[in-house]
């Protein structure tokens, strides 16, 4: 099926830092969305981008949906101890099933 | 405004039977999506029920079906169990039909069912 390569598979930063993670594929999406999982939870929607070259910000996060429509990137600004957890992309085909693809996530450790 | 809520949260069963998991979505919300996760997939759609039609479905066997009924609450059957049917299931719920403009998803805490 289809595929988005999420990257890094896990990161272990400290707190403070930046982090940066991002979603590739080969297909063109209509839609991307980024998710965070927390352990016994749900994934809980941080941000949404509907527009190719769309940048959008949720307070420290910020997220933007690639003008090729085959990538974003998720940015973390001075991560905090309370944004441990794992974070997926997700993606919407453009064909008529409407159907959300979601990336394999990348787990964040920070070392207070 | 409650949550989405998913029973039961753990379900133990053998193979070859079958099983029904619950969801009630957030007061209001006509659209109820199912996903599998685990951690060899990840997260996979497996359908979007929408007043009461399935919308969509993604790429799982006929085993794997669901319903939604007139409150907007949704089920979802497994028949035959396998092995790799254990994973936690979850559902989301939103007003409109999935991925509209401006039209967030809320995910349900999942429910966990093991296969053995």
């Amino acid at each position: 099926g289809q595929q988005l390569n999420q990257s890094p598979q896990s990161m272990f930063i400290q707190e403070g830092e930046d982090v940066s993670m991002n979603c590739t594929s080969s297909s063109i999406f209509n839609t991307w969305l980024w998710y965070k999982q927390d352990p016994g939870e749900g994934p809980v929607l941080l941000i949404a981008l509907y527009k190719a070259g769309e940048l959008t910000s949720n307070g420290r996060l910020t997220a933007q949906f690639g003008i090729t429509r085959k990538d974003s990137f998720l940015n973390i600004s001075a991560s905090i101890p309370s944004d441990v957890g794992i974070y997926f992309c997700a993606g919407q085909l453009p064909q008529g099933a409407q159907k959300l693809v979601f990336g394999q996530g990348t787990r964040l450790t920070i070392n207070p | 405004k409650a949550g989405v809520t998913q029973t039961p949260r753990y379900l133990i069963k053998t193979r070859g039977q079958q099983v029904t998991l619950s969801c009630s979505p957030i007061s209001g919300h006509r659209s109820v999506s199912w996903y599998q996760q685990t951690p060899g997939q990840g997260l996979q759609f497996l359908f979007e029920y929408f007043s009461e039609t399935q919308r969509n479905k993604g790429n799982f066997p006929g085993r794997f079906s669901g319903r939604q009924f007139s409150n907007s609450r949704s089920e979802m059957n497994v028949s035959t169990l396998e092995l790799g049917d254990s994973a936690l299931y979850l559902c989301a719920s939103s007003f409109a039909a999935l991925l509209r403009i401006n039209n967030e998803q809320f995910f349900g805490p999942g429910t966990r069912l093991t296969v053995l």
